[in-house]
């Protein structure tokens, strides 16, 4: 049974540039949250997205953006990158059914960002 | 709004001896509750989590922890800790149907010899 997937591992940008990452659910799970963890930090939640619409934002700005297809994979686009966006970025995968619904969140291995 | 303070950002216990790591959450509404560990240069692997069923959670590794209402809080427990467990521990807190999780600040578990 595979578990979340996520695509690249590491990734180099400079700023200005745009980014896409990447994430493919666990097998049975149709949710996708999107987490950014700055160095020496907790994860701080983006978005979600399920039957392919984003369903809830934390506090990014319109900078960062996604998509949900078809298969429940998503990617997380990011704009106009800045010094400060550098962060491990996780996807994390649930489904509304069984013990904890939605909020029972597992995590891939994430992609490590750097901008210089 | 949720929140999560975790007690300590580093902890240190020798090999064989008890882990405690403290977690203390606000919410405003009966909350979900996680703990979540995270080894090296990887992503976050569920530990334990609460739902409003028993009290006391069993998770893998040994590890359980137990929900306590009236001093809000969730702290994680090992009785013998192992050079295996050293990692970053993570509380996480999410409002019933929030969906979304809150984390803490992270606490770094160091095991000495």
């Amino acid at each position: 049974d595979a578990g979340v997937t996520q695509s690249p591992t590491h990734l180099i940008k400079t700023r200005g540039q745009q980014v896409t990452l990447r994430c493919s659910p666990k097998s049975g799970h149709d949710t996708v949250s999107w987490y950014q963890q700055a160095l020496g930090q907790g994860p701080q939640f983006i978005f979600q997205y399920y039957e392919e619409e984003e369903r809830q934002r934390g506090n990014f700005p319109d900078r960062f953006s996604g998509h949900q297809f078809p298969n429940y994979s998503s990617e997380l686009n990011v704009n106009a990158l800045l010094l400060g966006d550098s962060a491990l970025y996780l996807c994390a995968s649930s489904t509304l059914t069984g013990t904890g619904g939605r909020e029972t969140q597992y995590f891939g291995p994430g992609t490590r960002l750097l901008v210089l | 709004a949720q929140s999560v303070t975790q007690l300590g950002s580093q902890v240190s216990v020798s090999e064989g001896a008890l882990v405690l790591l403290r977690c203390n959450y606000s919410s405003s509404v009966p909350p979900y509750l996680f703990w979540y560990v995270q080894y090296p240069n990887q992503g976050l692997q569920l530990l334990l989590k609460y739902t409003s069923a028993a009290t006391l959670v069993k998770g893998i590794n040994g590890f359980e922890a137990e929900f306590k209402k009236s001093e809000t809080s969730f702290h994680l427990t090992k009785p013998s800790a192992h050079m295996s467990d050293a990692a970053e521990y993570f509380c996480a807190v999410s409002e019933v149907g929030a969906q979304k999780l809150v984390f803490g600040q992270g606490t770094r578990l160091t095991i000495n010899p």
